[in-house]
This record gives structure tokens, sequence and C-alpha cells, in this order.
């Protein structure tokens, strides 16, 4: 069984795009994550929700919008792709210490 | 949340220990020490975490120093299997803060276990 799954593991698409990355945990963790990957392999922490409130948001574009419907569930919503928005995306949950991580979301902007 | 340095990379036999420092000199009182992994397109992987006393699960030992300023993770018997990049993470886990759960992954060790 998928612990934490993401969906498209693969994503190409236009500059200028909305486009949408979908996360789920079947863990019932309360609080769960988004990180992007970039190029250099630079791991960087992009939102965090505790019981589908934010409660970490790292200086990100507001290009980006999570959205959490429910405790299992942080979509990530990109408006206006730019190139640099390629990189590969992990979603992540946790319950109190451990984190434990997607397979990823390869997005690539041509 | 405190910075770590640890070395870019390292190597090890199959079959032996593979013993990874990490040092975190500026690490406060509430925060823990973590280690993850992250094999080649893979999303990281918790190995372990631990505030002051030594650890062990089923993946690795943690030793943390005793005034805390540095750790090293063992992993007692590495295979090929255990290649990745190594983080060492200092985090704050309190519930309800603005940082809770925030993990901030530096460059990481690259494990290369040869035959």
């Amino acid at each position: 069984d998928t612990a934490v799954s993401q969906t498209p593991k693969y994503l190409v698409t236009q500059m200028g795009n909305d486009k949408s990355i979908k996360c789920e945990q079947n863990l019932g963790h309360d609080t769960m994550y988004w990180y992007k990957q970039d190029s250099k392999k630079f791991l960087k922490i992009m939102f965090s929700y505790n019981n589908k409130e934010l409660i970490i948001n790292e200086t990100v574009p507001n290009r980006f919008s999570p959205k959490s419907p429910d405790k299992a569930h942080l979509n990530l919503h990109i408006n206006s792709l730019e190139l640099g928005d390629s990189a590969v995306y992990f979603c992540a949950s946790s319950l109190q210490y451990e984190q434990y991580f997607g397979p990823g979301t390869r997005l690539t902007v041509t | 949340d405190a910075k770590t340095t640890q070395p870019t990379s390292m190597d090890c036999a199959e079959g032996r220990a593979a013993n990874l420092p990490c040092n975190h000199s500026t690490i406060s009182g509430n925060e823990y020490v973590y280690w993850y992994r992250q094999i080649h397109s893979q999303g990281p992987q918790y190995i372990i975490h631990g505030l002051k006393n030594n650890e062990t699960n089923e993946m690795a030992s943690l030793i943390i120093t005793e005034d805390r300023k540095s750790s090293t993770l063992i992993l007692p018997h590495a295979t090929l299997r255990d290649t990745a990049v190594y983080y060492c993470i200092v985090s704050s886990s309190n519930a309800g803060g603005t940082s809770y759960g925030k993990l901030t992954f530096g460059q990481g060790t690259i494990l290369t276990v040869h035959p």
C-alpha cells in the first residue's frame, strides 16, 4: 500500500500554463508538506499544512497556491508557469517526528 | 534552525560499517538531530532521529556527542542499496510553532558503497 502518493509522476507543459499536482497520504497524519528539488539537487520546503491550516509558507511566489481539502490531501496549483519552475516536487506527511515523502513529480516547463 | 556541516562524499566497502559524521555546533536545546537519505530519483527516506541520547533502530545507529555539537550516523553493515545522499538536519519539532516540522536540507554526504 502506498503511504504518500503523488500524481502525475511526470508533467511537461509550456510557459504560461496553469497546472496542478495532487498529493494523498493514507497514514492518518495531521501535517503535510510540499518541497521543491531543483536541478542542483537542493531540497527546499515550500509549504506545510497542519489539520488543513497553513503553518509554513517559505516566501514562495503567489503563483503557487496549496489547497488542502481534507487532512489526507494537499494539492499544489501553479499559475503562469515559468522556466524556473522546472524541478522535482515532493509531497510529505508527518504525525510528529519523521516525515514520509512521496515519489516526486518531475515538472518540466518548456 | 541550526546549520549542519557534512563531508561532501564518502566511500565504504560492502559489508563494512559506514560512519557518517555531522557537525552542528550551533544546535539549540530544543532541536533534534535527524538523518534522512535520498536514493537516486526517489523521495527522501527517514532514517533516525535523536535529542541527546544515542538511538538505534533497524536501519542505523545515531551517536550524539555529550555537548550535542556533532553526531555520527552508523550503518552497521553497508550494502550496495545503501548508496545514496545522506542528510543530517537539525530541527525543532515543537507542535504549534510556525516552524513546526520544518526540515532544512543541506548538500548532504554522497555515500558510495563498493562491492
